[in-house]
């Protein structure tokens, strides 16, 4: 079955800190891998988005990895700001039959950053 | 901004109303979607326009409608709902929706519904 685990599920950091968000997915063949950030009430917003290829994409203090052979990817976020509380979901594109795309979306990592 | 609106904000609705959800991207795209987002679960996708034509329809009960009329614009009409429908509207645009690749879908604010 086509799935996208993430992890924490939840998580509160102090303003400043690092951190690291995992998403793990089964989807098979695999297209690209991407990650959105959603403010609260708010719509998804692309930060990154890798190909089978490529091991490591950033934007700003967001640095997604991805590991195509096991699977996993993670969303490290440096020097965290209070601007950074949000859910962060972790979305895999995938080939099924018939040659059609598909997105598998994962639950999401609410991150909450505190003062 | 992502280039994609959608009105209203927010919704309260009775059982027995009808009502519509729009969403309009200015954005020059050619597909247009309709995902629900409910508590601690993953997007789920409703329906796929491409080039105003609905390419997929992920078995969504018929009280809910969508309508296309036009690379822009896109409706999502309600009748009779439950209160288990209550939940984040999020409409997207994309360049295109071919199947053969997956292009960058662009989200709109979405639509708070309470179905009381």
């Amino acid at each position: 079955k086509n799935q996208v685990e993430q992890s924490p599920q939840s998580l509160i950091i102090l303003e400043g800190k690092n951190c690291t968000l995992q998403c793990n997915y089964t989807v098979s063949p695999f297209s690209n891998l991407r990650w959105y950030k959603q403010d609260t009430g708010r719509g998804p917003v692309s930060l990154t988005i890798m190909t089978f290829s490529e091991n490591t994409k950033s934007n700003g203090r967001y640095t997604a990895t991805l590991d195509a052979d096991t699977k996993q990817s993670s969303l490290h976020i440096t020097a965290s700001q209070l601007s950074d509380s949000a859910s962060y979901i972790c979305v895999v594109s995938g080939m099924f039959s018939g040659g059609y795309n598909k997105l598998i979306f994962g639950a999401g990592t609410r991150l909450a950053v505190h003062p | 901004e992502t280039g994609v609106t959608q009105t209203p904000r927010h919704l309260v609705m009775g059982m027995t109303n009808k009502k519509s959800l729009k969403c309009e991207q200015h954005l020059g795209h050619n597909a247009m979607y309709w995902y629900k987002q409910s508590a601690k679960k993953p997007l789920e996708l409703m329906f796929v326009y491409n080039f105003k034509e609905q390419t997929e329809n992920n078995s969504v009960p018929s009280r809910f409608s969508p309508e296309c009329p036009n690379s822009s614009h896109l409706f999502l009409h309600l009748h009779t709902l439950q209160p288990e429908d209550s939940a984040l509207y999020l409409c997207a645009s994309s360049q295109r929706s071919d199947g053969s690749s997956s292009y960058e879908q662009y989200f709109g604010p979405g639509t708070r519904l309470t179905v009381t």
